[in-house]
């Protein structure tokens, strides 16, 4: 079975671009999560969907930063404009029941933005 | 003061060795406990779930002290594989996964 599947793996881009970062949950899971992974704090929950429907997105930064999960097999976070401080690895992670693990990540997208 | 607070290392052990992580959490309300495992460049992986009477799994041991909001794991016999960073993980109330920012640990020949 394929995992969870996030698009990029890597993305390069100026400040003040655009970023938009891809996911596809494993299917038959209801719950999507999004979390953005730095030294400094670690695995922080931006984040997350329930039958496609936010729950909680507490943990977005700032109006720069939205989401969106048009339906159960794909999700969108989305940076406009980007900085410099966005960059990281972005998470993606799926389960059956929300904050029943395993939560089960995908590789992640890394994020440079210069 | 942290929701979840771990020792970052890094742990420099010999292969064969015992080693033990703690984590302690903040929000006394927290049901249940975990701990992942994050190779380095990787994404993170559910290594074992942590229960109050304790639980072992292979050569891995966790427990749990909910008076001291206290988490440990305990790796006997190292292997160089063990090498990784060791995640505790707190579920919240409200359904949230809060990860610490992980225990580096490094296994050496």
């Amino acid at each position: 079975d394929a995992g969870v599947i996030q698009s990029p793996r890597h993305e390069v881009t100026e400040m003040g671009q655009e970023v938009t970062l891809r996911c596809k949950p494993i299917s038959g899971h209801n719950s999507l999560f999004w979390y953005r992974q730095t030294m400094m704090r670690g695995l922080e929950l931006l984040i997350y969907f329930n039958n496609n429907v936010p729950i909680d997105d507490s943990g977005m930064p700032e109006d720069r930063f939205s989401a969106k999960m048009p339906n159960a097999s794909f999700s969108t976070l989305k940076i406009q404009p980007s900085e410099p401080r966005d960059s990281a690895v972005y998470f993606c992670a799926s389960s059956f029941i929300p904050g029943d693990p395993p939560q089960h990540f995908g590789d992640g997208t890394r994020l440079s933005i210069l | 003061r942290k929701e979840v607070e771990q020792d970052p290392g890094p742990f420099n052990v010999p292969e064969g060795a015992t080693v033990a992580f703690n984590c302690t959490y903040s929000n006394s309300a927290s049901q249940s406990f975990f701990w992942y495992r994050q190779d380095c460049r990787k994404e993170p992986k559910l290594l074992m779930s942590v229960y109050s009477s304790g639980n072992e799994d292979g050569r891995f041991t966790a427990q749990l002290n909910r008076a001291s909001q206290y988490i440990s794991l305990l790796i006997r016999d190292s292997k160089l594989s063990d090498s990784a960073t060791y995640l505790c993980v707190v579920n919240e109330s409200t359904d949230k996964l809060i990860f610490g920012t992980g225990t580096r640990l490094q296994v050496f020949p």
